[in-house]
């Protein structure tokens, strides 16, 4: 079965730089949601989509931006990068809009983020 | 605002124990609650997702129940395995559709 994919796995990049991340979800889930895990540190919440339209924002900083595609992928994108954005970052899918909105959200392997 | 806790924060055990690990929630407003498994660096691997009206689910091995009005869940591991050791995130889905995760509790099953 066709799972989330994200890309680049892994990024390196320097301070003050800029980032793109890429999430492509599994066919035919409209929903995208982006989580920010730090070292040691359980994922934290960024930014959701649902059906191209921004759904939910957290505690995402004004550097980051994203959004979602008419074919449903989803970027990510990261400006005047900072130490303390070296993270892993998810993207999961779900198939809000079928109705069946109490599904679970699948997510792909992540992108690693090092900001030197 | 939701806050997710998971008690221990680390756990060693010998091969073949029964284990029990605990999350709690203070919101009782969820739409469901997952079991997600990360080995270290790695991603994470959804274990079990046990719906809000559902009491419990099982997976093999693994058994999670959940009491919503206490705002409780508990990952009931039974016969370890070294293979089992890594790190267990406990998350509910909150009523905007985002996951709320906890600090998760690392597993250590010795040989």
């Amino acid at each position: 079965a066709a799972g989330v994919i994200q890309s680049p796995r892994h990024l390196i990049k320097e301070k003050r730089e800029t980032a793109t991340l890429k999430c492509y979800p599994i066919p035919r889930h409209d929903t995208v949601y982006w989580y920010q895990q730090g070292p040691g540190q359980d994922p934290q919440f960024l930014i959701s989509f649902y059906e191209k339209m921004q759904s939910d924002k957290g505690s995402i900083p004004d550097r980051f931006s994203a959004q979602q595609f008419s074919d449903y992928h989803s970027e990510l994108n990261m400006s005047s990068l900072e130490l303390g954005d070296s993270a892993l970052y998810f993207c999961a899918s779900s198939p809000r809009g079928s109705g069946r909105a109490l599904d679970e959200q699948y997510f792909g392997p992540g992108t690693r983020l090092t900001v030197t | 605002k939701q806050e997710v806790t998971q008690i221990p924060a680390a756990l060693s055990v010998p091969e073949g124990e029964n284990l029990v690990l605990n999350c709690s929630f203070t919101d009782s407003a969820i739409y469901n609650l997952q079991w997600f498994r990360q080995d270290p660096g790695k991603g994470l691997t959804s274990l079990l997702l046990i719906q809000s009206s559902q009491r419990e689910q099982t997976s093999g091995r693994l058994n999670a129940s959940l009491d919503k009005s206490s705002g409780r869940s508990t990952l009931y591991i039974a016969a370890s395995q070294p293979g089992d050791s890594a790190t267990y995130l406990c998350a509910v889905m909150d009523s905007s559709y985002k996951l709320i995760f906890g600090s998760g509790t690392r597993l250590l099953v010795r040989p």
